[in-house]
C-alpha cells in the first residue's frame, strides 16, 4: 500500500528563520510528487511537481527537492504570510489502468512576526 | 482563465438523506478528481473521471457515485448519508490523468446531523 508521511506535524518559526519540511514516501512506480499549500477552509493551492530523483524546483522563498525516498520543502527567510498547511502528494499506479494521488496529513507551519 | 469552481459552499443534511455536489473544471481540463478531507487530515481520493468515464476509485463504498458531463463538469452523489460523511469535499481538475498537476476548487463543506 502506498504511504506518504510528513514531518513535523506542526512547525513554529520566527520570521526570517529558515527550515525544511519532510515528506517520505513508499510507492511503486512514482509518476510525480506534488507539493500544495492549503489555507484554513480553502482548497489546496498547487506549488510544485517533481518527477525524478535529483530534481529541484524554486518559487520565491520555497525550494522543493526530491530523492528516491523523500522530498524536502525548504523555506528560506519565511514571512507571516507563509503560514499555512503544506501538503505532499504522490501519484503512482493504483490498478486497473489508473493512477491515484495519495496525500500525507500535512505540516502546519506558523511564522511568528 | 476561470479556475475550478464548486457548489454549494456549505450544506447541512440529515443522516440517511442524499446529496449532490457540483464542480466546474478549469478551461481545457478533461480530468476531474474528487477528494474527501476530514479535519486535520490530508485529502482522500474518492474517484476520478476522464472524458466522462470513471478512471479509478479509492476506498469508498458504492453509495459514493459520480458523473462527468461532455463539458467536463462533474457531480458527486452520496446516498444514505452517515455522520462520518461530514467533511470538506474537494474537486480537482487536470489536463490529463498521469503526471499532471491537479488544480483544486474551494471545496464544499458538508455537515451531516
Amino acid at each position: 500500500e502506498d504511504q506518504v508521511t510528513q514531518s513535523p506535524e506542526a512547525l513554529r518559526l520566527q520570521e526570517g528563520e529558515s527550515s525544511s519540511l519532510n515528506c517520505s514516501y513508499t510507492v511503486s512506480g512514482l509518476r510525480g510528487l506534488f507539493w500544495y499549500r492549503q489555507d484554513p477552509g480553502k482548497g489546496p493551492e498547487f506549488l510544485f511537481t517533481l518527477y525524478s530523483a535529483g530534481e529541484e524546483k524554486e518559487k520565491e522563498r520555497l525550494k522543493a527537492t526530491l530523492t528516491k525516498k523523500e522530498s524536502f520543502l525548504h523555506i528560506t527567510a519565511p514571512k507571516p504570510e507563509d503560514s499555512a498547511t503544506y501538503l505532499c502528494a504522490v501519484q503512482a499506479y493504483s490498478g486497473a489502468g489508473s493512477y491515484q494521488l495519495t496525500f500525507g496529513k500535512g505540516t502546519k507551519l506558523s511564522v511568528i512576526p | 482563465e476561470t479556475g475550478v469552481t464548486q457548489s454549494p459552499t456549505h450544506l447541512i443534511k440529515t443522516r440517511g438523506q442524499q446529496v449532490t455536489l457540483r464542480c466546474s473544471s478549469q478551461s481545457g481540463h478533461n480530468t476531474v478528481s474528487w477528494y474527501q478531507q476530514a479535519l486535520g487530515q490530508g485529502p482522500q481520493f474518492i474517484f476520478q473521471y476522464y472524458r466522462e468515464e470513471e478512471n479509478g476509485r479509492g476506498n469508498f463504498p458504492p453509495r459514493f457515485s459520480g458523473l462527468q458531463f461532455p463539458n467536463y463538469s462533474s457531480e458527486l452523489n452520496v446516498n444514505a448519508l452517515e455522520l462520518d460523511d461530514s467533511a470538506l469535499y474537494l474537486c480537482a481538475s487536470s489536463l490529463g490523468t498521469v503526471g499532471y498537476e491537479q488544480y483544486f476548487g474551494p471545496g464544499t463543506r458538508l455537515t451531516v446531523t
